[in-house]
């Protein structure tokens, strides 16, 4: 099993409407969780971080982590064109203090 | 400005010639770390420091070399290079502690090995 798994995508979501992003991680330890988002041919910039089980709200951006399931999620409300991009997610091991990061999903919000 | 500066941004060399990507941060990050980014494969993480003098292995550390002499360096060293190392690399920086996952990344740098 892959340490952090994202699907790959293209996701497609028409405009306006909420996009859902999804990751799953096999480490249980694992303490600290991020999204990224990355436009194509750009360095990653970090949107969001969750550290506690629930929802955080940044904006349109709401990000879920449920340590049980070992999942976290990003939802981006009113999808707008310019959240078309590569949505990463990313780990930190406090064991090692790796940050572990997914292959990413790709956005694209249809206008 | 708050900022990672990675040099060169783009490099074209041959196999077995060494070369070195430098990396700054003007933040007073503890945290920095190197990545590099294929197509199929993600971002994977080559070395990672928490401090002066104090680096550890990522994932896929083979064929390269770090060092941390300063806070604010953290270059990347490529002893002899293969073309499988052909790639865009991240360097990224962070404070420690909670957040050491919120990482700032330089701009890239696309290196390609002949």
């Amino acid at each position: 099993q892959k340490e952090v798994e994202q699907n790959s995508g293209p996701l497609s979501v028409p405009e306006g409407a909420i996009a859902s992003l999804n990751c799953t991680y096999s480490d249980r330890v694992s303490q600290s969780f991020f999204w990224y988002r990355q436009y194509s041919g750009k360095s990653p910039e970090l949107i969001m971080s969750i550290y506690s089980n629930g929802d955080k709200e940044d904006g349109r951006f709401t990000a879920q982590l449920n340590k049980a399931s070992q999942y976290v999620s990003l939802l981006i409300r009113d999808s707008q064109p310019s959240d078309s991009a590569t949505y990463l997610c990313a780990v930190n091991k406090y064991r090692d203090d790796k940050i572990i990061f997914g292959k990413g999903t790709r956005l694209h919000i249809l206008p | 400005e708050a900022q990672v500066t990675q040099n060169p941004r783009y490099l074209i060399t041959v196999t077995g010639k060494k070369l070195t990507v430098t990396c700054s941060q003007n933040m007073n990050h503890e945290y920095m770390s190197w990545y590099r980014q294929d197509p199929g494969l993600g971002l994977r993480q080559i070395y990672y420091s928490m401090n002066v003098e104090v680096t550890d292995k990522g994932d896929v550390p083979e064929g390269y070399k770090v060092s941390r002499k300063e806070k604010r360096n953290f270059p990347l060293i490529l002893e002899s290079p293969s073309p499988n190392q052909t790639s865009l690399y991240f360097c990224a920086s962070s404070l420690l502690g909670r957040g050491t996952g919120e990482l700032f990344f330089g701009e890239g740098s696309r290196l390609t090995v002949l």
